[in-house]
């Protein structure tokens, strides 16, 4: 059974500073991974989603990466702002059109 | 285009009762997947309809189930409510032939409180 782990649970840090955020699978075998963000209460907004035959994406200043053999992916934010405050989810696919499996999240607070 | 949409935005229930829920798919995807999401955690899969049939099911009870009609659009009903039932319900769509990215569309989901 594949089991999503994001590390660390919750993270605060000051405006301008890049930041790394991380999710572990336990089973190598994915479709894809997606990024996702979530405001309080809302729903998710997709970010960025890797292929299984990718090694990173990039969008603005968002950087997934991906590393499937060791079962890690990394969500790196440059320059964070107050606005990028919000829950950060990683949820990796088995396959096509099969369910996503999601960790339980980051929660991140960029400071002013 | 108006992405997923979901209604109704919250609901209050009391135990017992009986729930629908519904969601209108992203335009162009035909399969539409729910998700509970319980405070602090992660969405878990509930189901997922594609032409009108349940294709896939998650580890939940016969209580929670649900319909997808000709359009495309789905409804989650959930029967005989429990406290444990409180969480957000998001819905999801993507397409049914599995392009390459494969890549699923949330809606901004429906609050359910039961008390």
């Amino acid at each position: 059974k594949q089991e999503v782990t994001q590390i660390p649970a919750a993270l605060s840090v000051p405006e301008g500073e890049n930041l790394v955020l991380n999710c572990s699978f336990t089973d190598s075998a994915i479709y894809n991974l997606q990024w996702f963000r979530q405001d309080p209460g809302k729903g998710l907004t997709s970010l960025l989603l890797i292929q299984s035959s990718q090694r990173e994406q990039t969008s603005g200043r968002l950087n997934a990466s991906l590393d499937k053999s060791s079962g890690r992916s990394t969500l790196y934010i440059a320059a964070s702002q107050p606005g990028d405050s919000a829950t950060y989810l990683c949820a990796v696919r088995r396959s096509g059109n099969t369910p996503l499996v999601f960790g339980k999240g980051t929660r991140l607070s960029v400071i002013a | 285009d108006a992405g997923v949409t979901q209604s109704p935005t919250h609901l209050i229930k009391t135990r017992g009762q009986q729930v629908t829920l519904r969601c209108s798919p992203k335009s162009g995807h035909d399969t539409v997947s729910w998700y509970q999401q319980a405070l602090g955690q992660g969405p878990q899969f509930i189901f997922q309809y594609y032409e009108e049939e349940e294709r896939q099911r998650g580890n939940f009870p016969d209580r929670f189930s649900g319909h997808q009609f000709p359009n495309y659009s789905s409804e989650l009903n959930v029967n005989a409510l429990l406290l444990g039932d409180s969480a957000l319900y998001l819905c999801a769509s993507s397409s049914g032939l599995a392009p390459p990215r494969d890549e699923q569309f949330f809606g901004p989901g429906t609050r359910l409180t039961v008390l």
